[in-house]
């Protein structure tokens, strides 16, 4: 099976910041990606797919890249509601498997 | 509007069989494209996929758990349902039915969840 990788797994940040969450592939993945927002006690919810292309609904500070095996989420400038884990999500192929998450948390 | 609700047990004991329904509503799985999946989350964990059935009755699964997993549809009630077998304390987790679009194959709309304990 092909393995995500989440760097870094918590990342600090305050509010207005701009952050970099990354996943990496074990193999090329092309651009079938996902990423999901998940707060605690919540189902998560998805913000970004096919690496780049921004679901309808969520906010322009949200932005995808990357492909084959290297992937980025960035929020352009963190806001409150922003804390929470996020999870990369490959769909090229069965299994379709998850990274193990990044938690942003409030520094 | 598409939502999704997941209903079963809260509370499994060993060696037991798990069933739950996924009812869902704002969309038919008699169209073509669509299907639901399950996937879950160990208290604290990350989440993992575990199955899913389209429209055409077109069955995939976790080989982590392939044999113990088995996922069925009622487009008459608009529900799906996955049984697992053998459940174990380790299948403690929250488990969410998704949403999918066959030429999409990412999770747009999920249920609030389920969880369920594996305790005897």
């Amino acid at each position: 099976d092909i393995q995500m990788t989440q760097s870094p797994s918590t990342l600090s940040a305050s509010v207005g910041d701009r952050v970099t969450l990354t996943c990496r592939a074990s193999q090329s993945i092309s651009s079938w990606l996902a990423w999901y927002q998940q707060k605690p006690g919540r189902a998560p919810k998805l913000l970004i797919y096919k690496a780049s292309s921004l679901e309808s609904g969520v906010p322009s500070r949200f932005s995808g890249s990357g492909s084959g095996t290297e992937f980025s989420l960035t929020i352009s400038s963190l806001q409150p509601d922003d804390f929470a884990t996020y999870y990369c999500q490959r769909y090229n192929s069965y299994p379709w498997t998850f990274g193990q998450g990044t938690k942003v948390e409030i520094k | 509007q598409i939502t999704l609700k997941e209903s079963g047990p809260t509370l499994v004991k060993p060696t037991q069989t798990l069933t739950l329904t996924c009812t869902f509503s704002g969309f038919s799985l008699n169209n073509s494209g669509v299907g639901v999946a399950w996937i879950r989350q160990p208290p604290g964990k990350a989440l993992e996929w575990l199955a899913l059935i389209y429209w055409n009755d077109n069955k995939r699964y976790s080989p982590s758990l392939g044999s113990r997993l088995t996922i069925s549809k009622d487009t008459s009630k608009d529900q799906v349902v996955l049984s697992m077998t053998n459940m174990d304390p380790v299948d403690t987790a929250t488990y969410f039915c998704a949403h999918v679009q066959a030429v999409a194959a990412y999770f747009d709309y999920w249920g609030q969840g389920t969880l369920v304990t594996v305790s005897s």
